[in-house]
């Protein structure tokens, strides 16, 4: 089955940095990665997604990167506000026996420092 | 709308016992997942469903673990025999039929079962 990793699993940014989290998978047939962030106490909501016949996604201040040869994809943070403080789960999904199969990532705790 | 519900919000067992959780997908959802997450991890695959049939139970950890949807709606996870190890947030999905294409996953907020 598929094997997601992510890295690192804590991270401390000063508001106004960069953060970045990365993230690989094992299985080729993945083709969807979402990523969710997950506040203390809440549900996981979907903040950016790619799909596997696009290298790049931005969306205002956090972006997704792919690469397929390399089964590695990124998101980037950029301008971090303390508001951006939670846990980052990647995903990786792929379609078998009609529907989109989900593996996450072991999640990111972003602390975004005032 | 409304979002995914589900209840108890928490949920306190003592071992041994049955428990039962709802979940309560977005009306005309017709893909409802049904996910583990323990302590600092991420959400752990159990079961999906399309309509009433659950097409995929292989994250199913044993079989004291049970789910039904029998109106294609509503869904109950249910665990016999509860060991403190099964203590998690269980976590339920739902999303547009997935088939024709990427379906966001909307998740709800969860139940958290504690066994003692």
């Amino acid at each position: 089955g598929e094997n997601v990793e992510q890295h690192p699993s804590t991270l401390s940014v000063q508001e106004g940095d960069s953060a970045v989290i990365k993230c690989t998978y094992s299985d080729s047939a993945s083709n969807y990665f979402p990523w969710y962030k997950q506040e203390l106490g809440k549900r996981p909501q979907l903040i950016i997604d790619i799909r596997s016949n696009v290298g790049e996604k931005k969306d205002q201040r956090i972006a997704v990167t792919l690469n397929k040869t390399a089964k590695h994809f990124s998101l980037h943070i950029t301008e971090t506000q303390p508001e951006d403080s939670a846990v980052y789960f990647c995903a990786a999904s792929r379609y078998s026996g009609g529907y989109q199969k989900v593996t996450f990532g072991t999640g990111t705790k972003l602390q975004v420092i005032p | 709308g409304a979002g995914v519900s589900q209840t108890p919000s928490n949920k306190v067992t003592e071992k041994g016992k049955y428990v039962e959780l709802r979940c309560d997908p977005i009306s005309g959802h017709t893909a409802l997942y049904w996910y583990r997450q323990s302590l600092g991890q991420g959400p752990e695959f159990l079961i999906y469903f399309q309509g009433t049939g659950a097409a995929d139970d292989s994250g199913l950890p044993n079989d004291r673990f049970f789910a039904v949807r029998p109106e294609g709606s509503v869904s109950t996870l249910k665990i016999q025999r509860t060991e403190r190890g099964d203590s998690a947030v269980y976590l339920c999905a739902s999303s547009l039929s997935p088939r024709s294409s990427y379906n966001e996953q909307f998740f709800g907020p969860g139940t958290r079962l504690t066994v003692l």
